[in-house]
């Protein structure tokens, strides 16, 4: 089936700086994805939705000066955590639909971002 | 957003069958049915969908109540590597993003 991926899988950083996630569709064209937001013993919180060369939409609460969204191409978005705060930490996670979408969405395997 | 309810947890022995029930009383006539399922640390991992009629594939089948109000997913011989979390989800066919609920944390029992 397609494949999904991200990068990192794990990272730490230290509160303030910056963090970014890729997130890749490996064997088909991404033509809209998805990043969430999942703490632990939650269930996924959507964050936004950005369809490839648009600017991403982001749900309510969310900051979007705060959590950048960038989906340049049909095959890669990146997620960045900017200024960095202890809160922040959390496990994000990415998903894509392509052109034909068929009722299945695809999901990456989730970035675990630690802030220190 | 549409809403599903589903019981927080289940238990189930290994090679037995299991039921995981969903209710889902407001659906509309276009929503879909999504059935996708979370192991530890991992992203999730699409489990099966329909509309109305029920549906099989190599991982489940899911079973649709004629009104539509709630269905089925069952699993028909559970292992351990099946322990995890189901989401039942509501959507339609397009672009809108899946919202995800609470689900059901199922243990499986060697």
């Amino acid at each position: 089936g397609a494949v999904v991926s991200q990068h990192p899988s794990r990272v730490i950083c230290k509160s303030g700086t910056s963090v970014k996630i890729e997130c890749r569709s490996l064997d088909f064209q991404a033509t809209t994805m998805f990043w969430y937001r999942q703490f632990p013993k939650q269930s996924l919180m959507l964050m936004a939705t950005s369809n490839e060369g648009s600017k991403a939409t982001y749900e309510q609460g969310v900051e979007k000066d705060k959590f950048l969204i960038n989906h340049a191409s049909l095959t890669l978005s990146t997620l960045t955590v900017t200024s960095a705060h202890p809160e922040d930490s959390s496990f994000y996670i990415c998903s894509a639909r392509g052109h034909h979408y068929t009722g299945e969405l695809f999901f990456g395997e989730g970035s675990r971002l630690t802030v220190l | 957003d549409a809403k599903t309810t589903q019981p927080n947890s289940m238990e189930s022995n290994e090679e037995e069958p299991v039921h995981l029930p969903c209710n889902h009383s407001t659906i509309s006539g276009t929503d879909y049915i999504h059935w996708y399922r979370q192991l530890p640390s991992q992203g999730p991992e699409y489990v099966i969908h329909g509309l109305t009629s029920n549906v099989n594939n190599r991982m489940a089948s899911l079973a649709i109540a004629e009104d539509r109000k709630s269905s089925t997913l069952i699993l028909h011989r559970a292992t351990l590597r099946d322990a995890a979390v189901y989401y039942c989800i509501l959507g339609d066919s397009g672009n809108t993003p899946l919202v995800f609920g609470k689900g059901t944390r199922l243990s499986v029992i060697a």
